[in-house]
């Protein structure tokens, strides 16, 4: 079947704007995952939900972030007010179950000018 | 606070060579560790998932091995090819049971010359 698919590939925003990013993971993957990954640099872990609650939004820089999954499957990670620090590439995964690997989409990346 | 790290930070080998990544962890209560493969522009591709109780993985020419009392983790890959080429992350699952999160190291850059 479809891997992890992400939307848009590429989001140019400006400084303050609001931006949505949109996650679809494997079909029937219960855990969801987002990561944000900057330039020369490992991902790191920002939010993850089993089902439909945000299990562990630890990783949330601020409240700024923040990310929805209403249905249990599609998730949207919401950005307000755009920083030029903001600028990255946000990874989603998705795992069958709490604790498997991790399956990883392409991406999204966000510039902010 | 876990902290994974990688060295080399990048690789240069002639097609055909074996090599050997290096992962280390500080903190060894983990409940797994994974290592992927990311090719430019794209995302992360699993390659092999080693359990904590589990020694090694093998996949093909892939074989991860992990010491977790010594926070160590190993990725070998045999008879080096082009299509190696790529950034290989580990990262590493702790073992509380509400942890999800991965901690990732900053990958090592892999070129495999023809």
């Amino acid at each position: 079947g479809a891997g992890v698919s992400q939307t848009p590939s590429n989001k140019v925003t400006e400084k303050g704007k609001y931006v949505e990013l949109r996650c679809d993971p494997i079909s029937g993957h219960t855990a969801l995952y987002w990561y944000r990954q900057s330039l020369g640099q490992g991902p790191e872990f920002l939010i993850y939900f089993q089902g439909t609650g945000a299990a562990d939004d630890s990783g949330l820089p601020n409240d700024r972030f923040f990310a929805v999954r209403p249905e249990g499957s599609v998730s949207t990670l919401k950005i307000q007010r755009t920083e030029r620090g903001d600028s990255a590439v946000y990874l989603c995964a998705s795992s069958l179950m709490f604790g498997d690997t991790q399956y990883f989409g392409p991406g999204t990346r966000l510039t902010v000018l | 606070k876990q902290e994974v790290t990688q060295i080399p930070a990048a690789l240069s080998v002639p097609e055909g060579e074996n090599l050997v990544l290096n992962c280390s962890f500080t903190d060894s209560a983990i409940y797994n560790l994974q290592w992927f493969r990311q090719d430019p522009g794209k995302g992360l591709t699993s390659l092999l998932l080693i359990q904590s109780s589990q020694r090694e993985q093998t996949s093909g020419r892939l074989n991860a091995s992990l010491d977790k009392s010594s926070g160590r983790s190993t990725l070998y890959i045999a008879a080096s090819q082009p299509g190696d080429s790529a950034t290989y992350l580990c990262a590493v699952r702790p073992m509380e049971t509400s942890g999800s999160r991965l901690t990732f190291g900053e990958g090592t850059q892999l070129t495999v010359n023809p």
